[in-house]
């Protein structure tokens, strides 16, 4: 079946440091990847989506590229702040090859970003 | 901008009674769905609805849960006989309009069985 595999958190850095959360898949076709977020106290947001290999998602200064040859979908952002801190869920759907809508998710890493 | 709401946002139940859990997806969407997130680990997909039926479901959606749109907005989770493997946050998503494959959630509900 389906799986994502993301990093072990915490992942703790430093404002202005470079991120990178790393994400890969496995799945049956094609399928659509997705990063949500977890702020403390607060449900998923919606962070960013790529629905075919090569797409870039982007949003709030994060990027990641759909690689299918790698079956990777890397978060990253160039420079964090102090609210970014919060965790980081990696998600695939494979609705575009079975119509199967369900999410699964990774099991969420949490980013610590420290003043 | 719209979005997902839930009540309640936190349950405290005794074991064997039931539940329901309420949401208010987004207007326009047509598909709606339940996870839920047991403390410190993955969150997992319980249920998709469409139609006015259910369209996908887990193995975790087994004869203790139901799911019903009662009216025009509302979209619930009903719990028949809580057990303590059931105190997890819940939360309900929904998709569709102009980006349909975007699954948006609610903030949660969480419930805790004692």
């Amino acid at each position: 079946g389906d799986s994502v595999t993301q990093m072990e958190g915490p992942v703790t850095l430093s404002e202005e440091a470079f991120l990178t959360i790393n994400c890969t898949y496995t799945a049956t076709g094609y399928p659509s990847l997705f990063w949500y977020v977890q702020y403390p106290g607060e449900g998923l947001q919606l962070l960013l989506k790529a629905t075919k290999a090569d797409d870039k998602g982007s949003n709030k200064g994060f990027e990641a590229t759909y690689r299918k040859e790698t079956t990777s979908f890397h978060l990253e952002k160039g420079s964090v702040q102090v609210s970014d801190s919060a965790v980081y869920f990696c998600a695939l759907s494979d609705v575009g090859d079975t119509g199967r809508r369900a999410l699964t998710f990774g099991s969420g890493t949490r980013l610590q970003v420290q003043p | 901008e719209p979005e997902v709401t839930q009540t309640p946002s936190h349950q405290v139940t005794q074991m064997g009674q039931e539940v329901i859990l309420r949401c208010v997806p987004i207007s326009n969407h047509l598909y709606f769905y339940w996870y839920r997130q047991i403390l410190g680990q993955k969150v997992e997909f319980l249920v998709s609805f469409y139609n006015n039926e259910i369209s996908e479901k887990s193995e975790i959606f087994d004869d203790q849960f139901s799911v019903e749109r009662p009216d025009g907005s509302n979209f619930t989770l009903k719990i028949r006989s809580t057990k303590l493997e059931d105190s997890a946050m819940y939360f309900c998503a929904s998709s569709g309009g102009t980006a349909p494959y975007e699954q948006y959630f609610g903030p949660g509900t969480r419930l805790t069985v004692t």
